[in-house]
Order: structure tokens, then sequence, then C-alpha cells
């Protein structure tokens, strides 16, 4: 199971672009790169998903490179209801083995 | 959009009584999943179960807990005698893949607090 490494905290001024950075250096082939996003007393919410290069989605763009061994999450110009907890996991292979949650981090986005 | 459906919200109960958390999935999900989370702490695996059958559980699931879905609807978690530590917001999750590209969907979550 990939082991991730993220920061522990970030903190942002409103309408700047944000990237989290996310290390997985035991990344294995068949594994996708997926970060998720938690609120105070919400469940975690999908943000979007990538295997290699750059995905872009409404919400976010993910940029993974060639090597897969971290993946950066970036938020083009954050805004107050940004603020919040963002995990990076690291989808395991066909088995029963569950995603498991890290720390992630914690983003204060400030007026 | 679709969502999964947590309840109670929020339940009080006193140490040592049973607790059921109900969950009711997306419908065209398979895999169904129980997290919790201690608040401060990050959200914790409890258990998957998959064709009517549990596929994975954590060492935090253990006798005390269980996990049924009778009806083929609801997706239950009950905690028998419950404990102190057990206070925590309980999410319930699905999926409609179990692995590689494995997006969960999560409920909103119950907060169990026990007394």
């Amino acid at each position: 199971l990939a082991k991730t490494t993220q920061p522990i905290s970030m903190d942002s001024y409103e309408g700047q672009e944000v990237n989290i950075t996310c290390s997985h250096n035991n990344i294995a082939t068949n594994d996708y790169i997926t970060w998720y996003q938690q609120f105070p007393s919400q469940g975690p919410r999908f943000i979007i998903q990538g295997y290699k290069t750059k995905v872009t989605n409404e919400v976010a763009s993910l940029f993974i490179p060639a090597d897969r061994k971290s993946s950066t999450l970036s938020l083009p110009r954050v805004s107050l209801s940004d603020t919040a907890v963002y995990y990076c996991l690291v989808g395991v292979t066909a088995g029963n083995t569950p995603l498991v949650f890290g720390k992630g981090t914690r983003l204060s986005v400030i007026a | 959009e679709p969502e999964v459906t947590q309840t109670p919200s929020h339940q009080v109960t006193q140490m040592g009584q049973e607790v059921i958390l109900r969950c009711v999935p997306i419908s065209n999900h398979l895999y169904f999943y129980w997290y919790r989370q201690i608040l401060g702490q990050k959200v914790e695996f409890l258990v998957s179960f998959y064709n009517n059958e549990i596929s994975e559980k954590s060492e935090i699931f253990d006798d005390q807990f269980s996990v049924e879905r009778p009806d083929g609807s609801n997706f239950t978690l009950k905690i028998r005698s419950t404990k102190l530590e057990d206070s925590a917001m309980y999410f319930c999750a699905g999926s409609r893949d179990r692995a590689g590209a494995n997006v969960l969907t999560f409920g909103a979550g119950s907060r169990l607090t026990v007394l």
C-alpha cells in the first residue's frame, strides 16, 4: 500500500492559486491518485483523480510527473469556502485493501 | 447528483448501550464501507462490504461491531455495547468499483456521542 506524505497545513489569501504536493514514492503500476476534500463535520468529497500527466476538471487540476512519485493538486483562485482538509490517496490494485486516509493538508484561506 | 444518506445525524447514548447507524447507499453502488473519524483525528477505515458479506475489516472493527444489508437497501453499522472511545463521526461510503480507480462517495456522517 503506497504511503503518502503531504504538508500538514497551508495558508493562502483569497484569489491566489494554491498548489498542494503529495509524495508517494512507492506507488504501484496500477495505482491511481485521488484527492478528496473534507469540510468540518462532513464526509470527504471526491475532487479529482488521475493516473499520469495532467487532469483538469471544473474544480481543480492534478499534475502528475512521469515517474508518478508525486502529484500536485492545484486549486485556482481559492475562496474562503475552499478552507478544508485535502487528502491525497493512492488507489490500490485489484483486491480488497481499502483506501486509507492520511492526515491530509489543512488549507486555510484568508480574506 | 445522487447522495449517500445517513441517519441519525447525531445520536447520544449511554455507555454499554447498543447503537445502530443507518445508511442508504447510491443505487448503482456495489461496494460499501464504514469509516470513522474521532474529533480532530484522521478518517479511519472500519469495514468494507460486498455481495452481502464483509470483504475487509480493520483492527478497530472488533466483535462489538457488525454490519448488514438486510433488505438490499439500507446498510447498517451496529455497535453492540458502546464505549466512551466509540464517540466519533461515522461515515458510510459506497463505490461502483473495488480496484484501482476507486472513487468513494461518502455520506454526511452520523455523530455518535457516548456518555
